[in-house]
């Protein structure tokens, strides 16, 4: 297994255009997990999902933004009408969620740049 | 409301020396902690995880402390290597049973040859 990967790992969008990202997890793995990070701040939690159902999502996430996994692997997430605040890095992580205590594995990120 | 708080935003060192990084919280009892190392344009690579009923935990040149009366983690380098500058973050379990991480802001660390 060659661990996370996300695609693409660079977008330059123009405001008010759509955006989607996927994220391929550990193939065992079913828990799969989308943050947002800004230049020197840690990584914000978005969503998450177990197996296809998506379980929980941030406060702080607009109805501009929607993530699906529908057969329980590879995951999308879409932005609509993009602001330029929605430039940042997105990353996703999988885990595997039978242990009570687990540790994450991130993707490389895509950097997203709204223009 | 939740807040995590990593000592400093950048840490320089001298190789050989021991780096000690500090993560504060407030308002949680989280059942764990973890301790990830960033690599500029890269995701979060997971390093340690200590538990509550757990002091102190070791890998390699690294130690993690874990003071849930203080609230605090203490993640210490030793024998520092210029390979070992990175961003370092903690991250706890969120308020709904682990199904969610919040992270500090990281603390940047540079080890100087």
């Amino acid at each position: 297994d060659t661990g996370v990967s996300q695609d693409p790992r660079h977008k330059i969008t123009k405001r008010g255009q759509n955006v989607t990202f996927r994220c391929d997890p550990i193939s065992e793995h079913n828990r799969l997990y989308w943050y947002r990070q800004t230049l020197g701040q840690g990584p914000e939690f978005l969503t998450y999902f177990q197996n296809e159902a998506q379980l929980e999502k941030s406060r702080l996430l607009s109805d501009r933004f929607s993530a699906e996994r529908p057969k329980g692997s590879f995951s999308t997430l879409e932005i609509q009408r993009t602001e330029q605040g929605d430039s940042a890095m997105y990353l996703c992580a999988s885990s595997f969620s039978e242990l009570r205590y687990y540790e994450q594995y991130f993707g490389p990120g895509t950097r997203l740049t709204v223009t | 409301s939740q807040k995590i708080e990593q000592n400093s935003e950048a840490l320089n060192i001298q190789e050989g020396k021991t780096a000690t990084l500090t993560c504060n919280y407030t308002n949680y009892s989280p059942a764990y902690l973890q301790w990830y190392r960033q690599d500029p344009g890269r995701g979060p690579v997971f390093l340690l995880l200590i538990r509550e009923n757990e002091k102190e935990k070791r890998k390699e040149r690294l130690k993690v402390t874990f003071d849930t009366t203080l609230k605090q983690s203490l993640f210490h380098i030793t024998a520092s290597q210029p390979a070992d500058s990175a961003t370092y973050l903690c991250a706890l379990e969120g308020d709904n049973y682990g199904q969610n991480f919040v992270f500090g802001p990281g603390t940047r660390l540079s080890v100087l040859p």
